[in-house]
């Protein structure tokens, strides 16, 4: 079982809709969680970072983490064609220092 | 503030030939790591770099390793490509080793044939 997973889609929504993005994790110590954006053919950018359980919003994205049932989730409201990329949820494991465990990333496609 | 910036952008070499890429680290970052990302698939740890040492090494062989310079600029070296080497390979750099946010740059495509 893989620490991190994630649905690779593709997922495609029209213009306007509410896009709801997923992963489960294996371990009960991840503590931090983050979403980062990556379009096609560049680096994964930062988009939200969450501790605990519970829902942090930033404009029009939410994540949401359940630690109960080991579930995150990234909720996109009116989707943009600007938002069509891939969409990796990242946990951090320290031990000194930090790596970043990553699922393998959504492909969403948002069309007008 | 400037960014994580790599280079090259993009390369081929052939199997058997060593490379080496290049990162300078985001402004005032002391911590550089790279990443190796396949196609279709989530960015996977190779090592951290902390004040010029290795900090820690996910699961890839001797032949991947690294340098960090005074300046926190960082460089990867591969020797021996292999075909499954091809993919993208990512910097990243945060403020402190144990600092969970870490920002990224372009990424280099590396090729072998």
């Amino acid at each position: 079982q893989k620490e991190v997973e994630q649905d690779p889609g593709p997922l495609s929504v029209p213009e306007g809709a509410i896009v709801s993005l997923n992963c489960t994790y294996s371990n009960s110590a991840f503590q931090y969680f983050m979403w980062y954006r990556q379009y096609s053919r560049k680096g994964p950018e930062l988009l939200m970072y969450t501790y605990s359980s519970g829902n942090k919003e930033d404009g029009r994205f939410t994540a949401q983490v359940d630690k109960s049932s080991k579930y995150i989730s990234l909720f996109i409201r009116d989707s943009q064609p600007s938002d069509s990329a891939t969409y990796l949820c990242a946990t951090p494991v320290s031990g000194g220092y930090n790596k970043l465990i990553f699922g393998a990333g959504t492909r969403l496609a948002v069309h007008p | 503030e400037t960014g994580v910036t790599q280079s090259p952008t993009h390369l081929i070499k052939t199997r058997g030939q060593q490379v080496t890429l290049r990162c300078s680290s985001q402004s005032g970052h002391n911590t550089v790591s790279w990443y190796q990302q396949a196609l279709g698939q989530g960015p996977q740890f190779i090592f951290q770099y902390y004040r010029e040492e290795e900090n820690g090494r996910g699961n890839f062989p001797p032949r991947f390793s690294g340098l960090q310079f005074p300046n926190y600029s960082s460089e990867l070296n591969v020797n021996a490509l292999e075909l499954d080497d091809s993919a993208l390979y990512l910097c990243a750099s945060s403020p402190n080793r144990q600092g969970a946010e870490q920002y990224f740059g372009p990424g280099t495509r590396l090729t072998v044939t």
